[in-house]
């Protein structure tokens, strides 16, 4: 149990375009989810909380207009990178919490996004 | 703020030896947790160990046990008996004491040599 799936794995783009990423909780209901982006050879660095049915919430620094993140469901959670360019290349990942899972975060595989 | 250090960027490991990866943090809330990740290359987190600031013993899964130290505010992962899919990275959080949010080390990178 406790699978959380993203789509696309990689995905390469121009620059000036959007992505969408999607983080989905495959077996349970994720009242939480987390974004993080992680630069080769970094650690991971928290962009934001996305808590269902209300407005994210963004780190110090990560612009909010060009991460836009959307919790729609339970199990669904979106980040679009709007207007990529070459510095927005980087490894994203999704976790997601449950009430009951109380500190545990679920992970889930990453997104590698490369702007040309 | 929170802050985590990890000061090893990387190390071999015989296969069969053990090795200690060093954590320490800096938090001013009494209450918090500790985790230890594990990135193969993958790219995948997966969780390894978990601490609580509270316990009162080091926590231990499988070949994986934790060496805390609260008043020196360490918290040392030690793999035993090292495995050749044990090379990875390896990530030290510590989870606010409010929102579950992740405050990562900068991770290190750990070789088992055959």
């Amino acid at each position: 149990g406790a699978v959380v799936s993203q789509h696309p794995s990689r995905v390469i783009c121009k620059s000036g375009t959007s992505v969408k990423i999607e983080c989905r909780s495959l077996d349970f209901q994720a009242t939480t989810m987390f974004w993080y982006r992680q630069f080769p050879k970094q650690s991971l660095m928290l962009m934001a909380t996305s808590n269902e049915g209300s407005k994210a919430t963004y780190e110090q620094g990560v612009e909010k207009d060009k991460f836009l993140i959307n919790h729609a469901s339970l199990t669904l959670s979106t980040l679009t990178v709007t207007s990529a360019h070459p510095e927005d290349s980087s490894f994203y990942i999704c976790s997601a919490c449950t009430e009951s899972s109380y500190n545990e975060q679920f992970f889930g595989p990453g997104t590698r996004l490369t702007v040309l | 703020a929170q802050k985590i250090t990890q000061t090893q960027p990387g190390m071999f490991v015989q296969e069969k030896e053990a090795v200690t990866l060093d954590c320490t943090y800096d938090t001013s809330d009494p209450s918090y947790g500790l985790f230890w990740y594990k990135q193969p290359s993958s790219g995948e987190m997966i969780f390894l160990i978990y601490q609580g600031s509270y316990d009162q013993q080091n926590a231990t899964e499988g070949r994986y046990s934790l060496n805390f130290q609260k008043a020196r505010k360490s918290a040392n992962l030690v793999i035993s008996a090292s495995q050749l899919g044990d090379s990875a990275m390896y990530f030290c959080a510590m989870e606010r004491a409010a929102g579950n949010k992740l405050t990562f080390g900068g991770g290190t990178r750990v070789l088992v040599k055959p």
